[in-house]
């Protein structure tokens, strides 16, 4: 079993719709857990993290995350087809200078 | 401020070749990552460097991979002899304290 399982999609939606990205984690010493966006022949770039338990917004970007049941969300608001993209969730024990763990990436295309 | 830098962007080489990518981190950036993506696949770390130390080389197959940060700056991962199995995008990062940057990668294509 990964430690980070994630739905690799793909997933279309049309544009300014909510789109939902979700994985699950089983190591529980994981503390920090991040979103990155990753375009077409491109590095990953971080999005959001977040600490333990709890949600975290950054405009048109909610990250959740519930630790009783190890489970990441990634919500999108007003989808824009400039967000078609692979998106990554990760989980750390710490954030800074540690491993992270990658769940497989969810391809998402916004329709215009 | 320029980003991680990695050459090449490409590489196609034959089974049983040798090869070498190159990364330059942001600078500053004390720590140097090296991660593997596979078609499909979210990055999984190759070695990790504190300067000039590997501190976490753990998943790196050492019968072929090497890696170097000599003078704790730029780096250089090697395989040889490659493998059909080696294709795939060789990502590198750095990081100060917290945010990892990723570079854009080599796609290494193994004939």
């Amino acid at each position: 079993q990964k430690e980070v399982e994630q739905d690799p999609g793909p997933l279309s939606v049309p544009e300014g719709a909510i789109v939902s990205l979700n994985c699950t984690y089983s190591n529980s010493a994981f503390q920090y857990f991040m979103w990155y966006r990753q375009y077409s022949r491109k590095g990953p770039e971080l999005l959001m993290y977040t600490y333990s338990s709890g949600n975290k917004e950054d405009g048109r970007f909610t990250a959740q995350v519930d630790k009783s049941s190890k489970y990441i969300s990634l919500f999108i608001r007003d989808s824009q087809p400039s967000d078609s993209a692979t998106y990554l969730c990760a989980g750390a024990p710490n954030f800074g200078n540690e491993k992270l763990t990658f769940g497989t990436g969810t391809r998402l295309t916004i329709i215009p | 401020e320029a980003g991680v830098v990695q050459s090449p962007r490409y590489k196609i080489i034959e089974k049983k070749q040798p090869v070498a990518f190159w990364c330059n981190p942001i600078s500053g950036h004390n720590t140097l990552y090296w991660y593997l993506q596979n078609l499909g696949q979210g990055p999984e770390l190759l070695i990790r460097y504190e300067n000039e130390e590997a501190v976490d080389d753990s998943q790196l197959p050492k019968d072929r991979f090497s890696a170097e940060r000599l003078k704790g700056v730029d780096s250089t991962l090697k395989i040889q002899p490659a493998e059909l199995g080696d294709s795939a995008v060789y990502l590198c990062a750095s990081s100060t304290t917290n945010e990892q940057f990723f570079g854009p990668g080599t796609r290494l294509t193994v004939l």
